[in-house]
């Protein structure tokens, strides 16, 4: 267990519907960065999140949206899904990893099936 | 999007043989790190390099960094089945955002 916690582990849910993922980061890490994964591609960056402050945005849709609340938990919106969005979603926290360098901590991910 | 360059895509190996991915920025980085994803799990964090032309071992694994720090490799010496899973490097991009832009990966697949 990773400390960092991602809901649902997974969805399925039709195109043209709209999902929210969650992700609670280590307690007292402030930040959280999400991530898209497709069926055999590598890590998408999407958007990252400061103690509640967007950071940095990456190939994010407009259709996709997200937040971080003050009890530093996000949510990832995705709206109006078509086929091509299913993936996987990570979320992850920057933390210190191995001796003092700061590196990602992923959650477990949550897997999107659009129908 | 924005994605740094692996290769191999692919390798498959007998076990005991030895795997190496290759990692190359057009950019120099100021820092590079190295995940690995088991099948059907989360990247978890191996290394991260800093200093042009360091070397890193872990075990039977070695991490380089390119002199010009444009590249990056993963080494593993006699591969085994547990090190089965794609592996990804990851290009910092700071400072601020501290963001990483990962590698297209290399997926390991080791034969018994």
């Amino acid at each position: 267990d990773s400390g960092v916690t991602q809901t649902p582990k997974h969805l399925i849910t039709a195109t043209g519907q709209r999902v929210t993922l969650r992700c609670s980061p280590r307690s007292g890490d402030l930040s959280v960065y999400w991530y898209q994964q497709s069926l055999d591609q590598g890590l998408q960056f999407l958007i990252q999140y400061y103690n509640g402050e967007e950071r940095a945005k990456g190939n994010i849709l407009e259709r996709f949206s997200a937040q971080q609340f003050p009890d530093l938990h996000s949510e990832l919106n995705l709206s109006s899904l078509e086929l091509g969005d299913s993936a996987l979603y990570f979320c992850a926290s920057r933390t210190v990893v191995d001796r003092g360098y700061l590196g990602y901590t992923f959650g477990s991910g949550t897997r999107l099936t659009v129908v | 999007g924005q994605q740094v360059m692996q290769i191999p895509q692919y390798q498959h190996v007998q076990e005991g043989e030895d795997f190496t991915t290759y990692c190359n920025s057009s950019t120099t980085l100021s820092n590079i790190q190295w995940y690995k994803q088991r099948p059907g799990g989360h990247p978890v964090f191996l290394i991260q390099l800093v200093k042009s032309g360091e070397v890193k071992k872990q075990k039977r694994l070695t991490f380089q960094f390119g002199e010009a720090k444009k590249n990056s490799s993963l080494h593993i010496t006699a591969t085994q089945t547990t090190d089965v899973g794609t592996y990804f490097c990851a290009e910092g991009q700071g400072p601020g955002t501290y963001k990483y832009i990962f590698g297209t990966g290399t997926r390991l697949k080791v034969l018994a």
